[in-house]
């Protein structure tokens, strides 16, 4: 079964700083690799996703992450956050090659923007 | 606003006892999805529904179940209600066509409390 790694649970940071979140997932040879966003009391936003081609996906709002196959990790990064970029971080990755397309999420990371 | 409506945001009901949680997809959209998100087991894809067919199946318990009404509105009945099972039940939509590719959107959720 695929598992999610999501390493920290919580990443304070200053805003303008750069940051990551980290997510590792179990091997696949065939994967779908989501980033979902969590603002208080609402549902979750698709942030970004990686199907094929580049490993380097980009978001509207400045998210990146990139697909890295032999580490098997799909890390988000922003090279300057704002404080309205405070929220929970989902990673999730469904498993192309089974068949059965269930997602399958980590545990979260709250990003926490301070001014 | 994702498009995508929950009916109600909150419940509490006792244990034992039986609930129906609704969702409304996207307009246009024929896959619905259910989620639920609690502290314990964090997000876990329960079940899904394509065009009214039963399409993939997660962790749902056997005292859980769904369906998708031809007018592609979905129910997720819940009875023999645990303590356990209280949890941020969320509904999400997408087109449908695609497995696994797709965009989800997020309906804001029902808060579920058993006492």
């Amino acid at each position: 079964a695929q598992s999610v790694t999501q390493l920290d649970s919580q990443v304070p940071v200053f805003e303008e700083a750069p940051v990551e979140l980290r997510c590792n997932y179990s091997s696949s040879v065939s994967v779908y690799l989501f980033w979902y966003v969590q603002y208080p009391n609402q549902g979750l936003q698709l942030l970004l996703k990686y199907l094929s081609g580049s490993t380097l996906v980009e978001s509207i709002n400045g998210f990146e992450a990139e697909f890295n196959k032999s580490q098997t990790s799909f890390h988000l990064r922003k090279p300057s956050v704002h404080i309205s970029d405070t929220a929970e971080y989902f990673c999730a990755v469904i498993d192309a090659s089974g068949g059965s397309y269930i997602p399958t999420f980590g545990r979260g990371t709250s990003l926490i923007v301070h001014p | 606003d994702s498009g995508v409506t929950q009916t109600p945001k909150h419940l509490i009901t006792a244990t034992g006892q039986r609930v129906t949680l609704r969702c409304s997809p996207r307009s246009g959209d024929l896959s619905v999805y259910w989620y639920q998100q609690s502290l314990d087991q964090g997000l876990q894809f329960l079940i899904q529904y394509y065009n009214g067919e039963e399409r993939a199946k997660g962790n749902i318990l056997e005292r859980f179940s769904a369906q998708q009404f031809p007018d592609l509105h979905s129910e997720l009945n819940l009875s023999s209600l645990e303590l356990g099972d209280s949890a941020l039940y969320f509904c999400a939509s997408s087109v449908g066509g695609q497995r696994g590719q797709e965009t989800q959107y997020f309906g804001p959720g029902t808060r579920l409390l058993v006492l």
